[in-house]
């Protein structure tokens, strides 16, 4: 019963090429949602996050996409680079609670 | 800042065993929280703390696991008996206040339980 759902377990892509991750929720009361970035050994890191009042935020060369009648976002990564290789997590709350319900994540290989 | 503190980094026992993961969270955040992390569920919440008190459990999976938080600067995640399945990464992680404030998460613990 996974509420954040990350279907596609893995992703490679050229450097300089753009890179899109999905992901897909269930709850319709989600109304705030992140991803995090996570290399090797590490914990994941914050990277973007979208309100659901707006449907597209952007940051550098990152950028999410919320279709909140899909339940569904993405996040664009252009131009790619091998830096952004690593595992990419979605995550979703609801107004109701502080807790985050993450997806499974995508590893993605960028090759130079 | 240090950031957020784990230990160990890595623990191997013997299933029956008691395991403690330790965790030092970010000074003045006000939320701390226990994820487990696997390849067929991804990240997992399994309890959180606002002001050292004990939020939502509900995810932790059994009575085997236990947390508490004795002080804002020590939180402990305890598995007595410890089985195989509970061989993950195990995560901490700190935040300042509301959830649209980012969670810093501590580098894990990887357990394996033979």
């Amino acid at each position: 019963d996974q509420q954040v759902k990350q279907n596609s377990p893995s992703l490679s892509v050229q450097e300089g090429r753009i890179s899109i991750l999905n992901c897909d929720y269930t709850n319709s009361m989600f109304d705030y949602f992140l991803w995090y970035k996570k290399y090797p050994a590490e914990g994941p890191t914050f990277l973007i996050s979208i309100s659901s009042i707006k449907d597209k935020n952007e940051d550098g060369r990152f950028t999410v996409f919320l279709n909140k009648s899909a339940k569904h976002l993405s996040l664009h990564i252009v131009p790619s680079q091998p830096g952004d290789s690593a595992v990419y997590f979605c995550a979703a709350s609801a107004v109701t609670g502080n807790q985050f319900y993450f997806g499974t994540g995508t590893s993605l290989t960028v090759i130079p | 800042d240090a950031g957020v503190i784990q230990s160990p980094r890595h623990e191997v026992t013997e299933m029956g065993q008691e395991v403690t993961l330790r965790c030092k969270p970010i000074s003045g955040h006000d939320y701390l929280f226990w994820y487990r992390q696997t390849m067929m569920r991804g990240l997992e919440l399994l309890i959180y703390f606002n002001n050292n008190v004990p939020i939502d459990d509900s995810g932790m999976p059994e009575d085997r696991f236990s947390a508490k938080m004795p002080n804002a600067s020590f939180s402990t995640l305890k598995i007595q008996p410890s089985e195989p399945r509970d061989s993950a990464v195990y995560f901490c992680a700190s935040s300042p206040g509301t959830r649209e404030e980012t969670q810093y998460f501590g580098p894990g613990t990887r357990l394996l339980v033979l």
